[in-house]
């Protein structure tokens, strides 16, 4: 079964940091592009990043270029996002999923992330 | 950026009857539109992608069409577990979602 599995969410100050992982199993996941997405109740869901199977062809969203980085670690089956610079307008869960030919799937359960003093 | 527009926000229906949800695009996106499904407390789920193809699993009930800059995504029948929020996703130009439709009982 293919499996996705965030952690590293939390609360975190304006201006601070944090690192997002995700885990994954049930595939080869070496060899597909992954994604970061976000939701939130006011901007529903927004694409965030990507990532080539071997680390390359990395883009962001404008809104997170310069703040957030991705990557990867195909040894670990794991895919990662580091936030800095968070404001509130972060605060978000937020998934990572396969890309499937541009489209996502699957997605795992998602990390909350909250900013706030 | 491409943008979604969802139409209707919220659709009330009753198990057994057909559901038509709209998603227009502010340019022609081709058929590089998807759509997902996200019940309550749960993940989105890719129902359709390029325009008209059901996704592993998805039941035929769901089907999808249109091409540029309007598409539709129809439920033929209703059952209990089709009540969610429906998104749909466009990535001819990165990669952008409508704002959803909340497919509520009546």
């Amino acid at each position: 079964e293919v499996q996705l599995v965030e952690s590293g969410g939390g609360l975190v100050q304006p201006g601070g940091s944090l690192r997002l992982s995700c885990t994954a199993s049930g595939f080869t996941f070496s060899s597909y592009w992954m994604h970061w997405v976000r939701q939130t109740p006011g901007k529903g869901l927004v694409w965030v990043s990507r990532i080539k199977s071997d680390g390359s062809n990395i883009k962001y969203a404008d809104s997170v270029k310069g703040r957030f980085t991705i990557s990867r670690d195909n040894a670990k089956n794991t895919l990662y996002l580091q936030m800095n610079s968070l404001s509130a307008e972060d605060t978000a869960v937020y998934y990572c999923t396969r890309d499937n030919n541009s489209w996502f799937d699957p997605w795992g359960q998602g990390t909350l992330v909250t900013v706030s003093s | 950026e491409i943008v979604l527009t969802q139409s209707p926000a919220t659709l009330s229906l009753s198990p057994g009857e057909r559901a038509t949800l709209s998603c227009r695009a502010s340019q022609s996106v081709s058929s590089s539109l998807g759509w997902y499904q996200q019940k309550p407390g749960q993940t989105p789920r890719l129902l359709i992608y390029d325009a008209s193809n059901r996704a592993t699993g998805i039941p035929a009930r769901f089907s999808g069409s249109g091409s540029g800059t309007d598409f539709t995504l129809t439920i033929s029948s209703l059952e209990s577990e089709d009540f969610a929020v429906y998104y749909c996703q466009q990535r001819s130009n990165w990669y952008t979602f409508g704002q959803g439709t909340k497919l509520e009982i009546k």
